[in-house]
């Protein structure tokens, strides 16, 4: 199994550009978010997928789409750059729990680091 | 979820047990306590949960009290490695993960 695997691992944006940050998983997990980390700060949810086809909004969703087109991929378009956005983006994913609760035990990928100029 | 309430940062001697507190006195019966780490500039990493009883991996040891308004984390024989900022979350199910400001465990040599 690869786990979370994200694309490009690094990028730089001018403001105004648009551009699609790629998260697969091979676990065959129904659940993924997405998160963003600031320099010297936590994470913050940007949206979320309980399974292929459903997606939701998560604390800091403004300035990203997301779609959930299957179980393996879940990309976060950004729609415009802004500096603001220059960050650290974490994808997660995670299977169900006993009970059926989800997340369960989350596991990250290494993360995008963007640069928005 | 609950809110819950860490201390921002510990140090730990090495091959010591690093003891990781966190208060969640609002937490209600439903709810599991999750904690993640967060090594410098990686993702996070699960290392344990639970609801009510104590539980124990090949990570980590969680301690639940009785009435659950509170647990410790505890790593028993830390290393250099196992610093990294830990985080406490009280999660029911079916609602995202949100991360607080965690706690900055720093193992010494």
């Amino acid at each position: 199994n690869a786990g979370v695997t994200q694309t490009p691992k690094f990028q730089v944006l001018k403001t105004g550009q648009s551009m699609t940050l790629q998260c697969a998983q091979d676990m065959n997990h129904e659940y993924m978010s997405w998160y963003r980390q600031d320099p010297g700060m936590g994470l913050r949810l940007i949206h979320y997928s309980v399974g292929a086809g459903i997606t939701d909004q998560g604390e800091v969703p403004n300035g990203y789409n997301v779609s959930r087109s299957t179980t393996e991929d879940f990309p976060l378009r950004l729609l415009s750059a802004a500096p603001s956005q220059t960050s650290v983006y974490f994808c997660a994913s995670s299977s169900h729990g006993p009970l059926r609760q989800v997340p369960y035990e989350q596991y990250f990928g290494p993360g995008t680091r963007l640069t928005v100029t | 979820d609950a809110k819950t309430t860490q201390p921002t940062s510990m140090d730990c001697a090495e091959g010591r047990a690093a003891n990781l507190p966190c208060n969640h006195s609002t937490i209600s019966g439903n709810e599991y306590v999750y904690w993640y780490r967060q090594i410098h500039s990686q993702g996070p990493q699960y290392i344990i949960h639970g609801l009510k009883n104590n539980e124990t991996n090949e990570m980590a040891s969680l301690i639940i009290t009785e009435d659950r308004k509170s647990s410790t984390l505890i790593l028993p024989h830390a290393t250099l490695r196992d610093t990294a900022v830990y985080y406490c979350i009280a999660l029911i199910g079916n609602t995202p993960l949100v991360f607080g400001k965690g706690t900055r465990l720093s193992v010494i040599a």
